[in-house]
């Protein structure tokens, strides 16, 4: 079936360092990818998504590139802030599956000044 | 604010008891999506509704669940004879049935069965 496994967490880094919170995943059909964020207290929100093969999502200076090669869709940033603190999901919406989304587990990041 | 709405935002109930939640999507929005989460879990699909009718059930959706949208607008989800591992956040979202990969959600009720 179709499934997300996302790097665990949770990740701390300096401001203005290199994030990059890895996502693969499985699916049967073809799926679209998501990254969503969660901040403290708040709902999920759309942070990114690419719909085919080769797609870069981008978005508030992050971005994730669809592979299809490697079924990944890593979530990169250049220079995470103290605000970028929140939880990550990678998700995947399979139109074979009735559209359906699939998480991952989540990555707790936190940003020190 | 015309986001999606969930009341109540946390509800704490006894074992045994019927709980029953509200989600309010966005106005033109003719999907509505039902998920749970866990702590330290992403969620979980449970149920989705095109107008009134609910088109797909996850086998999440146990017995003691059963969603409802009566008139294609809000949602209602009532777990029956609660129990412990029923202890959730349970989110809603909603889309169009023409963009059904860009989902909104709201901030999600917390249940606690105690």
């Amino acid at each position: 079936g179709d499934s997300v496994t996302q790097m665990e967490g949770p990740v701390t880094l300096s401001e203005e360092a290199f994030l990059t919170i890895n996502c693969t995943y499985t699916a049967t059909g073809y799926p679209s990818l998501f990254w969503y964020v969660q901040y403290p207290g708040e709902g999920l929100q759309l942070l990114l998504k690419a719909t085919k093969a080769d797609d870069k999502g981008s978005n508030k200076g992050f971005e994730a590139t669809y592979r299809k090669e490697t079924t990944s869709f890593h979530l990169e940033k250049g220079s995470v802030q103290v605000s970028d603190s929140a939880v990550y999901f990678c998700a995947l919406s399979d139109r074979g599956t009735g559209n359906q989304f699939y998480f991952g587990t989540g990555t707790s990041l936190t940003v020190i000044p | 604010d015309t986001g999606v709405s969930q009341d109540p935002r946390h509800k704490i109930t006894k074992r045994g008891q019927n709980v029953t939640f509200r989600c309010d999507p966005i106005s033109e929005h003719n999907r509505l999506y039902w998920y749970r989460q866990t702590l330290g879990q992403g969620p979980e699909f449970l149920t989705y509704f095109q107008n009134e009718a609910q088109l797909e059930k996850s086998r999440l959706l146990s017995d003691r669940f059963s969603a409802e949208r009566p008139k294609g607008s809000f949602s209602t989800l009532e777990i029956q004879r609660t129990e412990q591992g029923d202890s959730a956040m349970y989110l809603c979202a909603s889309s169009l049935a023409t963009d059904t990969d860009t989902q909104y959600f709201g901030p999600g009720t917390r249940l606690t069965v105690l």
